[in-house]
């Protein structure tokens, strides 16, 4: 089955820097890769999402690259804000309706 | 409203006891997912049923079982084979199409005391 890493699995960055987060899957055929936040005692939201079809995507502060010959692909925040301390997740599926294979999420901390 | 909704926030169960939690969509989505998230860790899917009256079995389905008679509703049952049951569940729904988000609902919180 797919194997998806995430790393870091804690990141600190000061308020107004950059985070990268990355990920890496091991099945060739996955097509779909999406980004979850999840706050403290929610359930996961999506922030991003990238198919196979391209190879970067952006909405604002977010932006999400995609290697599909190295198959990894990470998630780009520019000038992050206490709000964005949450622990993000990456997903790797195969676009139907299969369910999503997780990472084991990054805790990011936005330092004052 | 729409969206998901799961039932109850907390739970505690005693050992040995069967446990079901509810899961609600009104986004008229045909697929629907349970993952388990213990901390530190991914999630981890546990069922899933693309139709009414069909599941499959995800990657940690043992002493767990579902049913969906409903396209709305997708209840989750903790059995007592479940060795170790306590964890953060969390429902999830999509569309049939690859194009289509898979959407979460808050969780409920099952310690067993």
């Amino acid at each position: 089955g797919e194997n998806v890493e995430q790393h870091p699995s804690t990141l600190s960055v000061q308020e107004g820097d950059s985070a990268v987060i990355k990920c890496t899957y091991s099945d060739s055929a996955s097509n779909y890769f999406p980004w979850y936040k999840q706050e403290l005692g929610k359930g996961p939201q999506l922030i991003i999402d990238i198919r196979s079809n391209v190879g970067e995507k952006k909405d604002q502060r977010i932006a999400v690259t995609l290697n599909k010959t190295a198959k990894h692909f990470s998630l780009h925040i520019t000038e992050t804000q206490p709000e964005d301390s949450a622990v993000y997740f990456c997903a790797v599926g195969g676009g139907g309706a299969d369910g999503l294979t997780f990472g084991k999420g990054t805790h990011l901390i936005i330092q004052p | 409203d729409g969206g998901i909704t799961q039932s109850p926030k907390y739970l505690f169960r005693k050992e040995g006891q069967n446990v079901t939690l509810s899961c609600e969509q009104n986004l008229n989505h045909d697929a629907m997912y349970w993952y388990r998230q213990d901390p530190g860790q991914g999630l981890r899917l546990i069922y899933y049923s693309q139709i009414v009256n069909d599941f499959q079995k995800g990657d940690i389905a043992e002493g767990y079982s579902v049913s969906r008679e409903k396209k709305e509703s997708f209840p989750l049952t903790v059995t007592s084979a479940q060795k170790n049951p306590t964890a953060f569940y969390l429902c999830a729904s999509k569309g049939l199409a690859s194009t289509d988000t898979q959407y979460f609902g808050p969780g409920t919180r099952l310690t067993v005391l």
